[in-house]
């Protein structure tokens, strides 16, 4: 079956820009989180959802960063005026259920020039 | 803030070496997983250890908790290049942060023929 699929696969975009990321979870999958993997951070957490709802997003690094879901399904990670510092892999995950598993796609890589 | 320590940060072996990853932690967590992740796709979720002392085999792979569970050991006996990859410990949260992933920043392993 389908698994977590992100868009774009890539993404380069000048400082000061702002950005929109996508995520598709596996259907079916209540829970939806976002990660940032990045060179000597590795992978830290940004938010999750249960359903449409983010009762946790205490990882987010900054009010440039947001995330919305709808329908239960898709999500999108936007960043608002892109700093170098925000040159990282943005992974998604989802599972059935919070606490299950989580799957992950293949992530974003975002570069800010 | 709960961290986990990873070593060694990198490890490239022969084919058919022994090798040992150590994940540690000042904090009790109240499970720990291991993932692998290959170039260009997400962390994919190997073994999850539960009980302090616990010990788990995956084929050529053998996890251990530690008994007071802050601490876990991946050993994999008679590496293969298949199993070069990036391994990643990560810290599952307790009670109402039980959907929160703390990782830690990974063992790259590369395996020669």
């Amino acid at each position: 079956g389908a698994g977590v699929s992100q868009s774009p696969s890539n993404k380069v975009t000048e400082k000061g820009k702002d950005v929109e990321l996508r995520c598709d979870p596996i259907s079916g999958h209540t829970a939806l989180y976002w990660y940032r993997q990045s060179l000597g951070q590795g992978l830290e957490f940004l938010i999750y959802f249960q359903g449409n709802s983010a009762p946790d997003k205490s990882g987010l690094p900054s009010d440039r960063f947001s995330a919305e879901r709808t329908g239960g399904s898709v999500s999108t990670l936007t960043i608002q005026r892109t700093q170098q510092e925000d040159s990282a892999v943005y992974l998604c995950a989802s599972s059935l259920r919070v606490t299950y598993e989580q799957y992950f796609g293949p992530g974003t890589r975002l570069t800010v020039t | 803030t709960q961290l986990l320590e990873q070593s060694p940060q990198f490890l490239s072996i022969q084919e058919g070496e022994n090798l040992t990853v150590y994940c540690n932690s000042s904090s009790v967590f109240s499970s720990l997983q291991w993932y692998r992740q290959e170039p260009g796709e997400g962390p994919v979720l190997l073994v999850t250890v539960v009980t302090g002392g616990e010990v788990k085999k995956l084929k050529r792979l053998t996890f251990q908790f530690g008994d007071a569970r802050k601490d876990s050991s991946l050993h994999i006996t008679a590496a293969q290049p298949g199993d070069t990859g990036l391994y990643l410990c990560a810290g599952v949260g307790s009670g109402g942060s039980n959907y929160k992933l703390t990782f830690g920043k990974g063992t790259l392993l590369t395996v020669n023929p």
